[in-house]
């Protein structure tokens, strides 16, 4: 297996505009995760999905951010409009259950200038 | 306040000696789980572990529940463990709350 994708790998856009970041989890892996990091903040959960449906959105920062899961290998985290405050990195994440470790995918680095 | 927290925030180190992180939580978990990050900026699962010791390689990893503490050791550090380690923990389900990472450099 490829592992976890996400595309882009890197996005620069300006102010204003939407952006939509796309990951693509590991077959067979029912949980998938949206994580941002940041330098002053670390590590944060956005969201994640069990079998496609969100469980847990209380880490998405406001109403500018949204996620789906339309189906069991395709995942997208959509900003609109962007602002320069939501530069950071974006990773995805999957899970199988029963399975403990979580697999990362390597993260879109996103600068809104 | 961080319901994890890590110790030290950055080591610096010799190639060949023992390194230990540190990691303590508040309240009660299910898991604890520790990643290491890259300078690439990749993020790898090192290993989950609920109550006593694992170990990969040079790395090993203890829980001690009771006291809610849990090390992560590397014997014999080379400049290729030169990252940052990330303490998360879970309660309950899958959703990991994160440290804020230690950032660690062997130098040669």
């Amino acid at each position: 297996d490829a592992g976890v994708i996400q595309s882009p790998r890197h996005e620069v856009t300006e102010m204003g505009q939407e952006v939509t970041l796309r990951c693509k989890p590991i077959s067979g892996h029912n949980s998938l995760f949206w994580y941002r990091q940041t330098m002053m903040r670390g590590l944060e959960l956005l969201i994640y999905f069990n079998n496609n449906v969100p469980i847990d959105d209380s880490g998405m920062p406001e109403d500018r951010f949204s996620a789906k899961m339309p189906n069991a290998s395709f995942s997208t985290l959509k900003i609109q409009p962007s602002e320069p405050r939501d530069s950071a990195v974006y990773f995805c994440a999957t899970w199988l259950a029963g399975g403990g470790e979580q697999f990362f995918g390597p993260g879109t680095r996103l600068t809104v200038l | 306040k961080n319901e994890v927290e890590q110790s030290p925030q950055n080591l610096t180190a010799q190639e060949g000696e023992f390194i230990t992180i540190n990691c303590s939580y508040s309240v009660g978990i299910s898991a604890l789980h520790w990643l290491q990050q890259h300078p690439g900026g990749g993020i790898v699962s090192l290993f989950m572990l609920s109550s006593g010791k694992k170990k990969h390689g040079r790395l090993i990893a203890t829980i001690n529940i009771q006291e809610k503490h849990s090390s992560l050791h590397i014997t014999a550090s080379h400049p290729r463990d030169s990252a940052v380690y990330i303490c998360a923990v879970s309660f309950g389900n899958e959703k990991l709350t994160f440290g804020t990472g230690t950032r660690l450099t062997i130098i040669p």
